[in-house]
């Protein structure tokens, strides 16, 4: 089946620097690509919404200057947090679309500590 | 928008069954999904079921959906240790995003 490949798995950084998160689609062609976050105990919470060669769709009160969205290639979505906060600590999810009946594939996810 | 319901805990004891409920707004998803996340993982799709079926049933696995109501619920026979994890509900919204329940976090007890 369709396979999403969600790296690194974890990172520490430091308050101040900006980390770059990268998912790929390995057999197949994510046109669409989703990224989620999530609190300890709470749900996914949808934050854009990237399409291959266009600028990305943010939900309502996502800062699309601290969460860089880009999705140059059919194959690859990278999320960057620039100058990370301590309170951007989550769990970072991606997703991509295949054209299948079970049609959205996710990423093994990023643990995202800032110290 | 859609909105999608579900209880947050479950507690079961090892061998019976399991069964998580999830209610929805929308009726226009073609698919309902039950995504299964174990701890500090992404999310596993476990099973769907398409909107014009009442019942799905795949193994230890069975959903029902009452479309009337806009109920959906997951069904584990015989649950085991390793089904301890957080269940989602999922349904995909007008704009083509999943939205999720909350989860509901299946304990199992010896």
């Amino acid at each position: 089946g369709a396979v999403v490949s969600q790296h690194p798995s974890r990172v520490i950084c430091k308050s101040g620097t900006s980390v770059k998160i990268e998912c790929r689609s390995l057999d197949f062609q994510a046109t669409t690509m989703f990224w989620y976050r999530q609190f300890p105990k709470q749900s996914l919470m949808l934050m854009a919404t990237s399409n291959e060669g266009s600028k990305a769709t943010y939900e309502q009160g996502v800062e699309k200057d601290k969460f860089l969205i880009n999705h140059a290639s059919l194959t690859l979505s990278t999320l960057t947090v620039t100058s990370a906060h301590p309170e951007d600590s989550s769990f970072y999810i991606c997703s991509a679309r295949a054209r299948t009946v079970d049609g959205y594939t996710f990423g093994s996810g990023t643990r995202l500590t800032v110290v | 928008g859609e909105d999608v319901e579900q209880s947050l805990f479950l507690s079961v004891r090892e061998g019976d069954s399991s069964v998580i409920n999830c209610t929805y707004t929308d009726s226009s998803s073609t698919y309902l999904y039950w995504y299964k996340q174990e701890p500090g993982a992404g999310l596993q799709l476990l099973t769907y079921i398409f909107s014009n079926m009442d019942m799905k049933q795949d193994q230890r696995l069975t959903v029902l959906l009452n479309k009337k109501d806009k109920h959906l619920s997951l069904r584990i026979a015989d649950t085991q240790t390793g089904d301890s994890a957080i269940y989602f509900c999922a349904g995909v919204g007008r704009d083509d995003k999943i939205i999720f329940g909350k989860g509901t976090r299946l304990h199992i007890l010896p």
